[in-house]
C-alpha cells in the first residue's frame, strides 16, 4: 500500500516568508507525527497528532511554527517569518495508534532551506 | 523516557552477520525495544521491535537478554544497502506514547 507521502520535496524561501509543508500519512493510521533534522544532526521530534485529541505540541520550538491535522488525515506544518536556522529535513511519520507497541512510518521529508 | 546507550559505530563485511548491542538497564516493564534505521538522506525505516521474547522479521532479527537490560539486533547477511546509522530506542506500552526519542545511534558502515 500507499507509504506516507510529503510535499514539497524540496523547498526553497527567502527568510522572512511564511512556508506550508504537506504530510499525507499512511491511510487508517490515527496518530500522525513531525520531526526535524538540522544538517549533521540528530532527529527533533516537533508535534504529533492523536485521533481528535489535543497535539502534544511541546517540541515545537517556537511560536512561528504550528500544525494542523484536518479530518484526522493530512496534516501541514507552517512556519512563519522563516529564519536561516529554520533550514532542516522536515520528517513526517504516522502509526496506527500513538503507542509504544506500534511502529512509525516515516515520509521521504521535506528539505528546507532558508536563504 | 528511559535511556538507551550504543556504539558509535562499527563495521562489518558484506556477507556477513553483524550483532549491533544496545544498553538499556533502566528499562521498565511495558517499555517496548524498538530499532529504526536512517539509510543516507533517507527518511528513518523501522525495523523491528519487542517486549521480552526474541522476534523475528524479513528485515533482521531482535534479541532480548533476559533480564531486558541489554538487546542486539542482528542483521544475518550484510549488505551494502545496509549501511545506515541504527537507533535502539525505548517507547512506553503501557500509556499513550507519543513521539519517537532518537538518540545519536551506531553508525554502520559495510565494507565489500
Amino acid at each position: 500500500g500507499a507509504g506516507v507521502s510529503q510535499s514539497p520535496s524540496n523547498k526553497v524561501t527567502e527568510k522572512g516568508k511564511d512556508v506550508e509543508l504537506r504530510c499525507d500519512p499512511i491511510s487508517g493510521h490515527t496518530a500522525l507525527y513531525w520531526y526535524r533534522q538540522s544538517l549533521g544532526q540528530g532527529l527533533e521530534f516537533l508535534i504529533y497528532f492523536q485521533g481528535n485529541s489535543a497535539p502534544d505540541k511541546s517540541g515545537l520550538p517556537s511560536d512561528r511554527f504550528s500544525a494542523e491535522r484536518t479530518g484526522g488525515s493530512v496534516s501541514t506544518l507552517t512556519i512563519q517569518r522563516t529564519q536561516q536556522e529554520d533550514s532542516a529535513v522536515y520528517l513526517c511519520a504516522s502509526s496506527l495508534v500513538s503507542s509504544g507497541r506500534t511502529e512509525q512510518y516515516f515520509g521521504p521529508g521535506t528539505r528546507l532551506t532558508v536563504t | 523516557d528511559a535511556k538507551t546507550t550504543q556504539p558509535n559505530s562499527m563495521e562489518s563485511n558484506e556477507e556477513e552477520p553483524v550483532h549491533l548491542p544496545c544498553n538499556h538497564s533502566t528499562i521498565s516493564g511495558t517499555d517496548y525495544i524498538h530499532w529504526y534505521r536512517q539509510l543516507p538522506s533517507q527518511g528513518p525505516e523501522y525495523v523491528i521491535h519487542g517486549l521480552t521474547s526474541n522476534v523475528n522479521n524479513r528485515m533482521a532479527s531482535l534479541a532480548i537478554a533476559e533480564d531486558r537490560k541489554s538487546s542486539t539486533l542482528i542483521l544475518h547477511r550484510a549488505t551494502l544497502r545496509d549501511a545506515a546509522v541504527y537507533y535502539c530506542i525505548l517507547r512506553d506500552g503501557g500509556g499513550s506514547q507519543g513521539n519517537l526519542i532518537f538518540g545519536k545511534g551506531t553508525k554502520l558502515s559495510v565494507k565489500p
